[in-house]
This record gives C-alpha cells, sequence and structure tokens, in this order.
C-alpha cells in the first residue's frame, strides 16, 4: 500500500514569491494535517482537514492556507514568502478513529532565499 | 489542554546500552500517546502508541514504553542501542476527541556511541 506522498520533495523560492505543496494521503484516510518543522520551533501544528472541511487551524500568519480536495489530496499555500518560512513541512494522512495513528510523508524541504 | 514535555535534547549512550528517552504529558482527559523517530531527511515513522488497552506497549525494532498515570509518563525504552537506532525522536499526544492534531515534544536526539 503506497504511503502518504508529498511533492515537491524541496523547493527554492524567493522572498515574497508563494508556494504551493502537496500531499497525497494513503488511500483510503480522510484526514490531512500539515505541520511546519523548524530546528528552532521544532514541529508546529498548521491545519488539519476531514472531508474537505478545515476542522483545526494552528497559530500561523493568514499567508498559510490551505485546502483539501473530494479525493483527499491536500494542498497548503504560502504567500508572500519570508525567510523565516523555510521549514520542512509535513503532511500526514489518518484513517479516523479514536486513537489511529497518523502516517506522515517524508516532507518537503522548503528555502527562501 | 494536552502538552508533552521531552527531557533531554540529546542523549548519548553507548552500542548495547540501555536506551531511556523521557516524556511527560499533560492531558485533561485519557490521552493517546505516540513516539515516532526521525530520519535524517525524512519524514516520522510511528515506533509505538498507546490507546489505553495495555500499559506496557511494545513498538518496532525493539523499542517499548510504559504508561503511566500516577507520573504522567511515557518513557521510551530499548534495551541494547543499536548504532541504527541514531536518530530523532518525538512523542507526541493527541489533543482530544475529534480531532488528528497531535502536539509533539521537542525531541531528543539519540546518539549511538561505538
Amino acid at each position: 500500500k503506497a504511503g502518504v506522498t508529498q511533492t515537491p520533495r524541496y523547493l527554492i523560492k524567493t522572498r515574497g514569491q508563494q508556494v504551493t505543496l502537496s500531499c497525497s494521503p494513503i488511500s483510503g484516510h480522510r484526514s490531512v494535517s500539515w505541520y511546519q518543522q523548524t530546528p528552532g520551533q521544532g514541529l508546529q501544528f498548521l491545519f488539519e482537514y476531514f472531508s474537505e472541511t478545515q476542522r483545526n487551524k494552528g497559530n500561523f500568519p493568514g499567508r498559510f492556507s490551505g485546502r483539501q480536495f473530494s479525493n483527499s489530496r491536500s494542498e497548503m499555500n504560502v504567500s508572500t514568502l519570508e525567510l523565516g518560512d523555510s521549514a520542512l513541512y509535513l503532511c500526514a494522512s489518518t484513517l479516523g478513529g479514536g486513537g489511529t495513528e497518523a502516517f506522515f510523508g517524508q516532507g518537503t524541504r522548503l528555502t527562501v532565499v | 489542554a494536552q502538552s508533552v514535555t521531552q527531557l533531554g535534547s540529546h542523549v548519548s549512550v553507548s552500542e548495547g546500552a540501555l536506551v531511556l528517552l523521557r516524556c511527560n504529558y499533560s492531558s485533561s482527559v485519557p490521552p493517546y500517546l505516540f513516539w515516532y523517530v526521525q530520519y535524517p531527511n525524512q519524514g516520522l515513522q510511528l515506533l509505538l502508541k498507546y490507546t489505553s488497552a495495555a500499559t506496557l506497549v511494545k513498538g518496532i525494532n525493539g523499542f517499548e514504553a510504559e504508561f503511566k498515570k500516577s507520573e504522567t509518563s511515557f518513557h521510551l525504552t530499548k534495551p541494547s542501542a543499536h548504532m541504527s537506532d541514531a536518530a530523532e525522536y518525538f512523542c507526541a499526544v493527541s489533543a482530544g476527541e475529534g480531532t488528528y492534531k497531535y502536539i509533539f515534544g521537542t525531541g531528543t536526539r539519540l546518539k549511538v556511541l561505538a
């Protein structure tokens, strides 16, 4: 069974640009969450989607947005990039039900120059 | 609100020695707890999870963790460290019912010395 797929794996963008990251969850999983990982802040929760609805949002500025499609694939967008947005962005998919674990993709490494 | 504290951002052990990585949690409801491992430039891989079925949880690669409600702890152990165990380890708690949001600890980087 295929795992969580994130594309692209690496990105280099310039300050002020925008970027879109993609995540395809495990087949049958309806929940997708996004996390930002940086050396200084660790793993910070960005958003959670279930059946195309955003259920939770982390404490990030409005430049960070996301969506989920009917096939459960998800995208996140960051507009007006800042140097501090450089991070590893991780997507996780969950089947559902209490206590079920999240399966993580390999992440997208975003570098803002 | 749920939270997780991992004591020790860096831990070094000799190959063959006991591995002990500490995790304490705070939760207003019975928690779901997880340990994940991350290798360089990779995502997170689940080692084990606690969902109230048993207090001693066995995971992959010889790791296990014991849930102690009285101590609000969920420490990760392995009897004998291997060089391949060198990685970063994260403890996480589920944020509550009806959500799959996790709260992660700050991570512990394990170094295994030959």
